[in-house]
């Protein structure tokens, strides 16, 4: 699985949007980009996941760049409680061993009041 | 439905001393994964199983082993403990070809060796 790069950490203002950046230079036509989530010291909470189209749910926005080599989490309106560790992955989605994801150290996002 | 649940939540343990992790999920997940994290940095992958009875190592393997004998259960085993492992361990699942579903984790087990 490809490898990803993410800032260490990030600080947002309550209420305005947080823009996370992730570069997976490396990524395969099959591989698909996850990201999740750990607060405090919880098992980390997955996010939202996109192939090449940008992405939205209820949690946040995805927007993965042309040529797939980078992409952006966006929480529109970040709150208090949206403080965490934010981690990037990439991930064969189709394969006997699409498990196999490693974790790098993720963006600490900081929201301040 | 549980999720992803393991035992115990934390434990305390003498150098050379070994112990089972369990892990048990109850979402006929066939991939199921273990992590350590240790203070302040990301998660390593141990190991991982895709299914009953096949298992393969991580990034981090060594001092660790593994068994899947079901579906359900995938308990991590620690032989003679170190310092080296005082960590954070959570256990994760996924579906075989879930694309649209991410990992699911536990709450994770907090091992000091002393």
């Amino acid at each position: 699985d490809a490898k990803t790069t993410q800032p260490t950490s990030m600080d947002c203002a309550e209420g305005r949007a947080a823009n996370l950046p992730c570069n997976h230079s490396t990524i395969s036509g099959n591989e698909y980009v996850y990201w999740y989530r750990q607060i405090h010291s919880q098992g980390p909470q997955y996010i939202i996941h996109g192939l090449k189209n940008n992405e939205t749910n209820e949690m946040a926005s995805l927007i993965i760049t042309e040529d797939r080599k980078s992409s952006t989490l966006i929480l529109p309106h970040a709150t208090l409680r949206d403080t965490a560790v934010y981690y990037c992955i990439v991930r064969v989605a189709f394969s006997a061993h699409a498990g196999k994801s490693t974790f790098g150290d993720g963006t600490t996002l900081t929201v301040k009041p | 439905n549980a999720g992803v649940t393991q035992t115990p939540k934390f434990r305390i343990l003498k150098i050379g001393q070994s112990m089972t992790l369990q892990c048990t999920q109850d979402m006929n997940h066939n991939y199921m994964y273990w992590y350590r994290q240790d203070p302040g940095m990301g998660l390593k992958l141990i190991y991982y199983s895709v299914g009953a009875g096949i298992t393969d190592k991580g990034e981090v393997p060594n001092g660790y082993n593994v068994s899947r004998s079901t579906t359900e259960d995938f308990p991590l085993r620690l032989e003679l403990a170190a310092p080296s492992q005082t960590s954070v361990y959570f256990c994760a699942s996924s579906p075989t070809f879930g694309v649209n579903y991410g990992y699911t984790f536990g709450s994770g087990t907090r091992l000091t060796v002393v």
